[in-house]
């Protein structure tokens, strides 16, 4: 069954603590990206990878950090620096036709204790 | 500034009516536009390519105006169960970018 996996479904996270977010695909799709939604707001960018071992930084970059290893894996960590991570963390992966879409995991949802 | 903006509403309509909704994006060199629907709480779907000629899908027909920048979703015969939040998406970097940009979206509810 293709498609795209986000683990954990809910994540709570301490004062000062790093936590890092599963996002794997099997679509054998090259880009993947994070995004981050607030209640209520849009969608906004966090990082995004076009290919293995290569990413770049998206609109709210800062406090977050990625790796893309695998084409199939592009996990993100949400560090102690980011003072607000409470939201919904959304992954997402693109065939590299500039026709196709984005195709979404189910979201984890940050919560800080 | 590159943008992609909706009307958030909300949209309260009775079951059966029709709704459109306009979406404007500031690059007139995009190439790419869909329509997604997102669900209280869940991960946004596609709903619909959005084509140069126009498409139509079922009781939804989406449409470009490129002149204007803009477009647009129209949904006929309204079902409860297309109470959702709907998002414009557009490939405001033009093609090649491989960056999406969502816009805010509109609240659809349908009423009994």
């Amino acid at each position: 069954d293709g498609g795209i996996t986000q683990s954990p479904k809910y994540l709570f996270r301490k004062e000062g603590q790093n936590v890092t977010l599963s996002c794997e695909q099997n679509l054998n799709h090259d880009a993947m990206y994070w995004y981050r939604q607030d209640p209520g707001q849009g969608l906004r960018l966090i990082y995004y990878s076009q290919i293995v071992n290569d990413f770049q930084k998206g609109d709210i970059a800062e406090g977050y950090s990625v790796s893309r290893e695998k084409k199939e894996s592009f996990p993100l960590t949400v560090t102690s620096a980011q003072k607000n991570p409470t939201a919904f963390y959304l992954c997402a992966s693109r065939g590299l036709d500039d026709q196709e879409t984005q195709y979404f995991g189910p979201g984890t949802r940050l919560l800080v204790l | 500034r590159k943008e992609v903006e909706q009307d958030p509403g909300p949209f309260n309509v009775p079951e059966g009516a029709t709704v459109a909704f306009n979406c404007t994006y500031s690059n007139s060199a995009s190439q790419s536009f869909f329509w997604y629907r997102q669900d209280c709480r869940k991960e946004p779907k596609l709903l619909m390519s959005v084509y140069s000629s126009g498409n139509e899908d079922g009781r939804f027909t989406a449409q470009l105006n490129r002149a204007s920048q803009y477009i647009s979703l129209l949904i006929r015969d309204s079902k409860l169960s297309d109470s959702a939040t709907y998002l414009c998406v557009v490939d405001l970097w033009g093609a090649g970018s491989y960056q999406l940009t969502f816009g805010k979206g509109t609240k659809l509810s349908v009423i009994p």
